[in-house]
């Protein structure tokens, strides 16, 4: 059974800086692209990061410089540093694999910049 | 970047009626486009339809996809109580990935 699971979510000070991380498992992780996708509150969908298979990497152009992918394929997990967080990242942060689209998605993780 | 814009915002629909989506792409993406169903703000999304118009292993037939280029259809033949849902189509043919702003199927 495909699996994908977020943790590194919570309550970040404007400035702070969050890992998130996203486990998965019952796939050949290697082979597949993974990315980030992030909700704000009210809001729609946002496609945020990617890392590829060969380790190439694409960021939304509003957040490229402030939030860095990176990928562990020994442990079967991805990653979304994130620097310098505002008020706007608040959110709840998805990975997700993709195979003609996103086709397994975690549950999410909350991320929330306050003072 | 492509920007995905869809219509209408809102759909009003009665059960067992048929509902049309559209999303139109800003410029050209093939049939690299992905619709998604979700059920709640904060809930993650499902994948219903890749390259324009192939269904997702077990979603029901009654939701179709068709297009190309830069204008797509979603259709839900007879809409189902748990069809009540916000639906975004997403371009996977460029970077940046964008998705459209989503159109909420509500209840008549």
């Amino acid at each position: 059974e495909v699996q994908l699971v977020e943790s590194g979510g919570g309550l970040v000070q404007p400035g702070g800086s969050l890992r998130l991380s996203c486990a998965t498992s019952g796939f050949a992780f290697t082979t597949y692209d993974m990315h980030w996708v992030r909700q704000g509150p009210g809001k729609g969908l946002e496609w945020v990061s990617t890392i590829t298979a060969t380790n190439d990497k694409y960021y939304t152009d509003s957040l490229r410089g402030r939030f860095t992918i990176s990928r562990d394929n020994a442990k079967n997990s991805f990653y979304l540093q994130m620097t310098n967080l505002r008020a706007g990242d608040t959110a709840v942060y998805f990975c997700a694999r993709d195979y003609f689209g996103l086709d397994y998605w975690g549950q999410g993780t909350l991320v929330t910049v306050s003072s | 970047e492509i920007v995905m814009t869809q219509s209408p915002a809102t759909l009003s629909v009665s059960p067992g009626e048929r509902a049309t989506l559209s999303c139109r792409a800003s410029r050209r993406v093939s049939s690299n486009l992905a619709w998604y169903q979700q059920q709640r703000p904060g809930q993650a999304p499902r994948l219903l339809i890749y390259g324009a118009s192939t269904r997702v292993t077990g979603v029901p037939a009654r939701f179709s996809g068709g297009g190309s280029g830069t204008e797509f259809i979603l259709t839900i033949s007879s809409l189902q109580s748990e069809d009540f849902a916000v639906y975004y189509c997403q371009q996977y043919d460029n970077w940046p990935r964008t998705f459209g702003q989503g159109t909420k199927v509500e209840i008549k």
